[in-house]
């Protein structure tokens, strides 16, 4: 099975602030990484698929990347908005979620 | 506009087994580019991926429930459905039923991702 390591696991930022959250996985084989945003009570939002596309409706502060064997999610200007809860997902697994809170 | 609506009881029984339906509306079950899918997520905890079937009703599990899973699809209904057996108190969880866009990669293996989710139902495992 593939495993999946999310780092970190929480991150304090503020409105306007640039932050990144990363994704290993064990096994590299494949780059249909996805990146979901959570908020308390909703289902998961996939914000970008394929590592790096941006899904419609989207704003394109977010944005994703792989290198090597390190996916990124990076948020260019934080917004109020975007206080939640992020996950990744290769397949069959999720990473361990990252919970972005207001600094 | 394709959406999904999970059905089913709120608590059941240890040892019974879970049932629960999701009716896909705006759009067919009959689709050779998706995968019909179910996801939980414990209180408090990440999502954890439960299986799909594909509308020819071959189905896929993850590892450490397929002993206890059963996936399948009606495409006369529109919807698919998922059976868990043997419940204890760990499969407590919010059931999502989801749409998984999907590729056959260059080693054989599927890849996908969730592109459209159900609401949710909380389900609760006690007596």
């Amino acid at each position: 099975d593939i495993q999946m390591t999310q780092s970190p696991s929480s991150l304090s930022a503020s409105v306007g602030d640039r932050v990144t959250i990363t994704c290993r996985a064990s096994q590299t084989l494949s780059t249909w990484l996805a990146w979901y945003q959570q908020k308390p009570g909703k289902a998961p939002k996939v914000l970008i698929s394929k590592a790096s596309t941006l899904e419609s409706g989207v704003p394109s502060r977010f944005s994703g990347s792989l290198s090597a064997t390190e996916f990124t999610l990076t948020i260019s200007g934080l917004q109020p908005d975007d206080f939640a809860t992020y996950y990744c997902q290769l397949s069959g697994t999720f990473g361990q979620g990252t919970k972005l809170e207001i600094k | 506009q394709v959406q999904l609506q999970e059905s089913g009881p709120g608590l059941v029984k240890p040892s019974e087994t879970l049932s629960l339906i999701c009716l896909v509306s705006g759009g067919s079950v009959i689709s050779d580019t998706s995968f019909w899918s179910w996801i939980r997520q414990p209180p408090g905890k990440g999502p954890e991926w439960i299986g799909h079937v594909y509308y020819s009703g071959t189905t896929t599990s993850a590892p450490s429930l397929k002993s206890r899973v059963t996936i399948s699809v009606d495409t006369s209904q529109n919807q698919f459905s998922l059976e868990l057996n043997s419940l204890t108190a760990a499969d407590t969880a919010i059931y999502y039923c989801a749409r998984a866009s999907f590729i056959k990669n260059d080693y054989g293996d599927y890849n996908w991702y969730f592109d459209l989710w159900g609401r949710g139902t909380l389900v609760t495992v006690s007596s």
